[in-house]
C-alpha cells in the first residue's frame, strides 16, 4: 500500500483566514514533503520533515507553518495568505532520506485565495 | 544550470506507437531517477524508479539509464490515448532529503 491521504481536496480561503491542510500516510516512512504546483509547472519544494524534525525549508514565507505531529501526520498552517498562493498543494512521503527511497504523493489540496 | 532538464513538448504520437521522453540531470551524484505521470489537475503518479545503468522494463513502460551520458529516458510502447498526460523526470542523490524534478513533457496520444 502506497497511500497518502489529504484533506480537504478543496479550500477556499480569504486572505484573513486562518487554515490547515493534513497530510497522511501510513507505510512507516519517516521523511514527508509540502510541494506547492503552479499551473503547467513542476512541484516546487516547500518543507521537509525527516524523523519528525523539519530538515529543509526552502526559504517559504512565515504565513505557510508546517507541522509535524508524529511520524504518521504533517499539517501546514495557512494565515495571512495573498491570492498567489493559490496553487495545488501536494503532500509526498519516502521511506527514508538519503539512499535509493522513491517518493509517493497524495491526491493534493487546490487552494483558492480569494 | 538546471539540476534535471527535460523538453516540454508538446510530444504527440499516434495510438499504437512508441513515445520516447527523454531527460538529463547535471549532477554525477545523483542515484535514483524517477518517471511520474500527472494528468491535468491531478497529483504525480509514480510508474517507474531506477537506480542502475541499463533497461528496467514494467509492462509497457521502459527506463533507460545511462550515467556516464547522465541521461535518463522513459519508454512506452503501444502507447494508448489514456497515456496523454504530463510525464515528470525525478533525480534524487545519494546524500539528502530533495527530489530534483524536471520542468515535465507533455504527451498526446492521438486516436
Amino acid at each position: 500500500d502506497t497511500e497518502v491521504t489529504q484533506t480537504p481536496k478543496h479550500l477556499v480561503m480569504g486572505m484573513t483566514n486562518k487554515k490547515s491542510l493534513k497530510c497522511e500516510q501510513h507505510m512507516g516512512h519517516r521523511a514527508m514533503y509540502w510541494y506547492k504546483q503552479k499551473a503547467k509547472k513542476p512541484p516546487e519544494l516547500m518543507f521537509v520533515y525527516s524523523y519528525e524534525k523539519l530538515s529543509i525549508n526552502e526559504s517559504v514565507p512565515s504565513r505557510f507553518s508546517p507541522e509535524c505531529p508524529n511520524s504518521s501526520l504533517l499539517n501546514l498552517h495557512l494565515h495571512a495568505l495573498q491570492p498567489e498562493d493559490s496553487a495545488l498543494y501536494l503532500c509526498a512521503s519516502s521511506q527514508g532520506l538519503a539512499g535509493l527511497f522513491a517518493q509517493y504523493f497524495g491526491p493534493g489540496t487546490r487552494l483558492t485565495v480569494t | 544550470q538546471k539540476e534535471v532538464e527535460q523538453n516540454s513538448g508538446p510530444l504527440s504520437v499516434p495510438e499504437g506507437a512508441i513515445a520516447s521522453l527523454n531527460c538529463t540531470y547535471s549532477d554525477r551524484g545523483s542515484q535514483s531517477f524517477f518517471w511520474y505521470r500527472q494528468y491535468s489537475g491531478k497529483s504525480p503518479e509514480l510508474i517507474m524508479f531506477i537506480y542502475s545503468n541499463g533497461d528496467k522494463e514494467d509492462g509497457r513502460f521502459t527506463a533507460q539509464l545511462n550515467k556516464a551520458s547522465q541521461y535518463v529516458s522513459l519508454l512506452i510502447r503501444d502507447s494508448q490515448p489514456s497515456d496523454s498526460a504530463t510525464y515528470l523526470c525525478a533525480v534524487k542523490r545519494n546524500t539528502g532529503n530533495q527530489f530534483y524534478f524536471g520542468t515535465g513533457t507533455s504527451l498526446t496520444v492521438i486516436p
